[in-house]
């Protein structure tokens, strides 16, 4: 099955400082989401996008639906402990196709 | 109130053993999924389940065998454990196809 690309693979970041992430695709997805999984859970969804080009924000987060329709980014603001995990993005091609899992993000946040 | 529920939490079995594992939602989902995940995170689909008929078999063991007794339960049923079975299980649900899905806590199965 397919699997989208995700960039970077780990992060070691101070706390407060910004995060930026991303997700790509070598064909068109017309929803993404982003999910945090924390050790031990299952992944919680952040948020939802649906639309090219749209931009949701979450709290510190916020992700874009990239124009290309083949990419996906998520940021977040002064980061804090609580913000350590793993991040997914998933994209679906169609209504009523599955969706398709990046390959994750491991977030760790320096006190 | 839990909205995607697993049991067990935890298996520990040995190779040859038959298990399952139980999933139910309370959000009245029509869709449920079973996912595995791997050492290294990775997320990857199993099967996927549409009003309690089987919609996407991906390339499983069919010593791996869902069964769907009503649109808020999916069970896994695992014949012959093998030690490459060991791994973190996860069921979701999706309102449909192509919506958010929301994740159990998962199972994480160890065969010895």
């Amino acid at each position: 099955g397919q699997q989208l690309n995700q960039s970077p693979q780990s992060m070691f970041i101070q706390e407060g400082e910004d995060v930026s992430m991303n997700c790509t695709s070598s064909s068109i997805f017309n929803t993404w989401l982003w999910y945090k999984q924390d050790p031990g859970e299952g992944p919680v969804l952040l948020i939802a996008l649906y639309k090219a080009g749209e931009l949701t924000s979450n709290g510190r987060l916020t992700a874009q639906f990239g124009i290309t329709r083949k990419d996906s980014f998520l940021n977040i603001s002064a980061s804090i402990p609580s913000d350590v995990g793993i991040y997914f993005c998933a994209g679906s091609p169609n209504t009523g196709n599955q969706f398709y899992f990046g390959t994750g993000t491991s977030l760790t946040v320096i006190p | 109130d839990t909205a995607v529920s697993q049991t067990p939490k935890y298996l520990v079995t040995q190779m040859g053993n038959d298990k399952s594992i139980k999933c139910e939602q309370n959000l009245g989902h029509d869709t449920m999924y079973w996912y595995k995940q791997d050492s290294k995170k990775f997320l990857k689909i199993m099967f996927s389940y549409n009003n309690k008929e089987l919609i996407i078999n991906e390339t499983v063991p069919n010593r791996f065998s869902p069964k769907s007794p009503d649109k808020a339960h999916l069970n896994l049923h695992i014949n012959s454990l093998e030690l490459g079975d060991s791994a973190v299980y996860f069921c979701a649900s999706s309102r449909d196809f192509s919506y958010e899905q929301y994740f159990g806590p998962g199972t994480r199965l160890t065969v010895t």
